[in-house]
């Protein structure tokens, strides 16, 4: 079975710029997670959407948004880009939403020049 | 008082040895820990879950979960080059998962 799948790879953007990325979960798994990791440290939370609602918010700015389909996948969105906007962005993929593992797609790296 | 902390490295240890890594959690309320390994360059890939006090074994990896102390850990026996990377402990809140910083560990041959 295909794992998560995430587009682009590698994606390089100005300051002010929209970006969006896109997240396919594992078939069957109902919740997608987003997550921000910046080089050094943990990831962090942004969103998890599962039945395509927002069921959680992480401690991130409005110019940050996302949305789940009927297809389970999910796209973030992420406006007024700033320099510190650079960082990889993973989607993860659950069961379901709660204490269920969670399942790393292999990222999207963005750079803001 | 950060949500996870990990015991800072890098850790580096001689091929075939015990590699043991610490994590520490500040919400008593937390139900589902995970430690994720995380190659250079690459994103974290879920080695270990653990729900319940005790230890869980899964080949050569050990998980350990002590919830009166708020402590994880995660013990890799007989050590290989390939174990080489930076493990990240994730405790999971409800609908979010809070890793620590992660510690580098690099196996000797």
């Amino acid at each position: 079975d295909a794992g998560v799948t995430q587009s682009p790879t590698h994606l390089i953007k100005t300051r002010g710029q929209q970006v969006t990325l896109r997240c396919s979960p594992i078939s069957g798994h109902k919740s997608v997670s987003w997550y921000q990791q910046v080089l050094g440290q943990g990831p962090q939370f942004i969103f998890q959407y599962y039945e395509k609602e927002e069921r959680g918010r992480g401690n991130f700015p409005d110019r940050f948004s996302a949305r789940q389909f009927p297809n389970y996948s999910s796209e973030l969105n992420v406006n007024a880009l700033l320099l510190g906007d650079s960082a990889l962005y993973l989607c993860a993929s659950s069961l379901y939403r709660g204490t269920y593992e969670q399942y790393f797609g292999p990222g999207t790296r963005l750079t803001v020049t | 008082q950060k949500e996870v902390e990990q015991n800072s490295g890098p850790l580096s240890v001689p091929e075939g040895a015990i590699a043991s890594l610490n994590c520490t959690y500040s919400d008593r309320v937390s139900q589902s820990f995970f430690w994720y390994r995380q190659y250079s360059g690459k994103s974290p890939e879920l080695i270990m879950s653990i729900y319940s006090n005790g230890d869980k074994e899964d080949g050569r990896f050990t998980a350990q979960l002590n919830k009166a102390s708020q402590y994880v850990s995660l013990l890799i026996r007989d050590s290989q080059p390939s174990d080489s990377a930076t493990y990240l402990c994730a405790v999971n809140n409800d609908y979010k998962l809070s890793f620590g910083a992660g510690t580098t560990v690099t196996v000797r041959a």
